[in-house]
């Protein structure tokens, strides 16, 4: 079964409103990666999370990794249309050197 | 200094084929992972290589192979191919077997008709 469930499927959101979505896993896991795909294109690398309640801000992004290790967020402030795209997370198990990826949550933002 | 590159872009096969799937890692890279992402989903890890052997494979039929070449190269090989196996084909560079960042290239996209 799929081992990072990933919420919600789609998200909607007018230029300058915010934008969150959520990562779980039903096992504790090493570390968690987040990545953002544009429409036709590749995941690309935004951030990495390893410590127990992690919390890394990249300018309009802010990334939490959960106390527990099981649940991560990525939270957009005030989005633009450059931030169109889906984002994924994947995260690790300890002992097993492979992500599981999450099914993604396609971000559409309207001018 | 070349990003991930893989070849080629685009391909389509019918039912029963075999195809061959090429990926050069990013340099300095020496891990190579592959991942099936089908319309709309995440990737799918199917395996990793490094030092020219599988370390790690993912719920993938014995159908697929693969194989990394002392410069770190890989290919990926899918035998008896059916429709399912119609996706994009990711393949993603790192360093070492911890759980490092992973560059990813453009992907082959591959048609099972």
């Amino acid at each position: 079964g799929q081992q990072v469930m990933q919420i919600p499927q789609y998200q909607h959101v007018q230029e300058g409103e915010d934008f969150t979505t959520y990562c779980n896993s039903s096992t504790t896991l090493s570390n968690i990666q987040w990545y953002k795909q544009r429409p036709g294109g590749h995941p690309v690398f935004l951030i990495q999370l390893v410590k127990s309640g992690e919390v890394k801000k990249q300018k309009r992004l802010t990334f939490q990794f959960g106390e527990a290790k099981k649940n991560s967020s990525l939270h957009i402030t005030a989005t633009q249309t450059t931030d169109v795209g889906t984002y994924f997370c994947a995260g690790a198990l300890y002992n097993f050197n492979k992500f599981y990826f999450g099914s993604g949550t396609k971000l559409n933002v309207k001018p | 200094d070349a990003g991930v590159t893989q070849s080629p872009t685009h391909l389509i096969k019918t039912r029963g084929q075999q195809v061959t799937l090429r990926c050069s890692p990013k340099s300095g890279h020496d891990t190579v992972s592959w991942y099936q992402q089908a319309l709309g989903q995440g990737p799918q890890f199917i395996f990793q290589y490094y030092e020219e052997e599988e370390r790690q494979r993912g719920n993938f039929p014995d159908r697929f192979s693969g194989h990394q070449f002392p410069n770190y190269s890989s290919e990926l090989n899918v035998n008896a191919l059916l429709l399912g196996d119609s996706a994009l084909y990711l393949c993603a560079s790192s360093v070492g077997l911890a759980k490092n960042i992973q560059y990813f290239g453009a992907g082959t996209r591959l048609s099972v008709l």
